[in-house]
């Protein structure tokens, strides 16, 4: 089942915050982040397990609530190379690589 | 810094027509991808492959769709006759396992025509 993301785009100006979140109706064992500029492919961010983890890599952070079979990216302090689109991937039984993703959220960072 | 490889960046086939879209994955990840993500959409999983085998597939990956790791190498996907939607840019990606990252290759853009 895909995960649902929202919102589908923002837009910021730089230095600005933005949450992205990724939910899904079922119960989840992983969640993957990826940023994928156009024409370019996916590239990792982080992932967070089951057991309610929280990450950080230089300003961008997630969290991930497995009870609500949720998690949210948090990027502080926008810059303008975080422009890009923002996928979750999620793992529902541990089965390594059926990462399902979620359509997408696509971030615009203005000068 | 080891990278996952994808040959050709980009391929253009008749419908009806085989293809063959070639992946190197980083050398010691044992497990291995295919994704694709048509124009403007999301990527969708097709197929995961450990130990010689495939280990998980997804709807889209039906009888049209096989993969093989010839050699220990190269690790394949073909497509036996192309259809004009499965026009999409083809990822291949390898990990380590254990809820680690997978790493993405630069993708073969394929356009049926």
């Amino acid at each position: 089942q895909q995960p649902v993301q929202s919102p589908q785009a923002v837009i910021l100006r730089e230095g600005e915050d933005a949450v992205i979140n990724c939910s899904s109706s079922k119960a989840l064992y992983s969640v993957h982040w990826y940023r994928q500029k156009h024409g370019e492919a996916p590239v990792f961010l982080m992932i967070l397990l089951k057991g309610g983890e929280q990450k950080g890599h230089d300003k961008i952070s997630a969290s991930f609530n497995e009870k609500k079979q949720q998690s949210s990216l948090y990027l502080t302090a926008s810059q303008l190379s975080y422009s890009g689109t923002y996928f979750c991937g999620t793992e529902d039984g541990g089965s390594q690589g059926n990462l399902i993703f979620g359509k997408g959220t696509k971030l615009s960072v203005k000068p | 810094e080891p990278e996952v490889t994808q040959t050709p960046s980009h391929q253009v086939t008749q419908m009806g027509q085989e293809v063959i879209l070639r992946c190197v994955p980083i050398s010691n990840h044992l497990y291995f991808y295919w994704y694709r993500q048509i124009l403007g959409q999301k990527v969708e999983f097709l197929v995961s492959f450990y130990n010689n085998e495939i280990s998980e597939k997804s709807e889209i990956f039906d009888d049209q769709f096989s993969v093989e790791r010839p050699d220990g190498s190269n690790f394949t996907l073909k497509i036996r006759s192309t259809k004009l939607e499965d026009s999409a840019m083809y990822f291949c990606a390898s990990g380590r396992g254990g809820q680690t990252e997978a790493f993405f290759g630069q993708g073969t853009r394929l356009t049926v025509v």
